[in-house]
């Protein structure tokens, strides 16, 4: 069975940096695995800030940026604000068979 | 603007079926990929299935859904369908529909459609 594995939890002060990992039980990410990154606020819908590795949306802050780290796909926010306070979602590819997986989330704090 | 608009929360029997939809507007409905994800409390996402944007309707299913999920779509009114049968209370979840942009970018997402199975 595929595995796809965040942090559960970080915690970052506001103005920090804080990096996100998403990894796979079948070996390293590559830019293969078109890797996303979902922002997700309780009660709301995930919202698209990083896909393909590390193309982002007019909508993505500036701040968020993605890239391929250590045979991992990551999430960085640099310059974190009180309203990254979210869970934060990845999802990769792993052709037509398997299609989609996501990992279980990390619930990033900023405190 | 695109938009994907899904269908209200349905309360549902185990054993029963439900059909959940999904109207696209603010794009041509035929040139994109419609994926299903869902959350169950607390949980994380999980991808269910595709629908392609190809002529032929080609579906693709999570290895654990098959069987019990089938998704359609309707091009006269931008919909697609997700049809989940066989309901048991681990399918209590909010069921998201996102669209799939070239690149595999899920650009746009639906509100979110809680299906809850309780007896």
């Amino acid at each position: 069975q595929t595995v796809v594995t965040q942090e559960p939890s970080l915690t970052v002060s506001p103005g920090g940096t804080v990096t996100l990992t998403c990894a796979s039980s079948t070996g390293a990410v590559t830019s293969g695995y078109f890797p996303n990154w979902f922002q997700q606020k309780p009660g709301q819908a995930p919202r698209t800030l990083i896909y393909g590795t590390t193309k982002k949306h007019s909508w993505t802050p500036a701040r968020f940026s993605g890239s391929l780290l250590g045979g991992k796909a990551a999430l960085t926010l640099s310059g974190v604000q009180p309203e990254d306070e979210a869970e934060y979602h990845c999802l990769l590819y792993y052709g037509r068979v398997l299609n989609w997986v996501s990992g279980g989330g990390t619930k990033l704090t900023v405190l | 603007q695109v938009q994907l608009v899904q269908s209200g929360a349905e309360i549902k029997k185990p054993g029963a079926s439900v059909k959940v939809s999904c109207k696209a507007s603010g794009y041509t409905f035929t040139s994109y990929n419609v994926h299903w994800v869902r959350q169950a409390p607390g949980q994380g996402l999980e991808w269910v299935g595709i629908m392609e944007y190809t002529g032929d309707s080609y579906t693709a299913y999570a290895q654990r859904f098959q069987g019990r999920v089938t998704v359609t779509r309707d091009t006269s009114t931008s919909t697609v369908y997700m049809e989940l049968s066989s309901l048991r209370a681990e399918d209590t979840a909010v069921y998201y529909c996102a669209r799939e942009a070239p690149g595999g970018d899920f650009d746009y997402w639906g509100q979110g459609t809680l299906v809850a199975v309780s007896s």
